[in-house]
């Protein structure tokens, strides 16, 4: 069964500054995604990665993966107020169609 | 395009009672999944449908249950509610499953039992 672990679960930085969150997952996934998601709001797709190695970026946020030691990260760069937001990855099994597996999210809060 | 659409926003419901919620995914899009948001438990997966069949179901009790109609809208029901129940409800579509393409969500059914 796949797990998706998160840490951070909080995190408190400052404006201007850089972090990395950290995604583990138990298994083998066929692929990775980052979604953020703002209080009393839906989930945004921020990034989906497809195999070991990818990186992708948008703005100050830059993910990655690798498969081999089963670890995606989301990379804040300089961050700013508005990246306030919890986000979360997930994952699902290479076996058949099954669900997207969350990790519990990490609260960001970006403040001056 | 039209994103996916999920109603009611916001319910109020007393224990004992059902509840159905409604999602209207992205036109072309044949999978629509339903998740639970609380803040203790996190995302937990209820169900997927695909093509008006139940292809995936989570852990949930059988008081939770689902369905999809030929125009791939989705409606999840919770009979004999309890205060547990109380969660964000958010559905997602894709195109073909979260496995294979990106899986978009809606704004969410806020559902407060009380």
């Amino acid at each position: 069964e796949l797990k998706v672990e998160q840490n951070p679960l909080f995190l408190s930085m400052q404006e201007g500054k850089n972090y990395t969150i950290y995604c583990n997952y138990s298994t083998t996934s066929d692929r990775l995604y980052w979604y953020r998601q703002d209080p009393g709001k839906s989930l945004e797709s921020l990034f989906v990665l497809l195999s070991n190695g990818a990186v992708k970026q948008e703005g100050r946020l830059m993910a990655s993966l690798d498969t081999k030691a089963r670890l995606s990260t989301l990379h804040i760069t300089a961050a700013v107020h508005d990246l306030s937001a919890t986000y979360f990855c997930a994952g699902a099994t290479n076996s058949g169609n099954t669900p997207l597996v969350f990790g519990k999210g990490t609260r960001l809060s970006v403040i001056a | 395009k039209a994103g996916v659409t999920q109603t009611p926003r916001y319910l109020i419901k007393t224990r004992g009672q059902q509840v159905t919620l409604s999602c209207s995914p992205i036109s072309g899009h044949r999978s629509v999944s339903w998740y639970q948001q609380t803040p203790g438990q996190g995302l937990q997966f209820l169900f997927e449908y695909f093509s008006e069949t139940q292809r995936n179901k989570g852990n949930f009790p059988g008081r939770f249950s689902g369905r999809q109609f030929s125009n791939s809208r989705s409606e999840m029901n919770v009979s004999t509610l309890e205060l547990g129940d109380s969660a964000l409800y958010l559905c997602a579509s894709s195109l073909l499953g979260a496995l294979n393409t990106e899986a978009f969500f809606g704004q969410g059914t806020r559902l407060t039992v009380v």
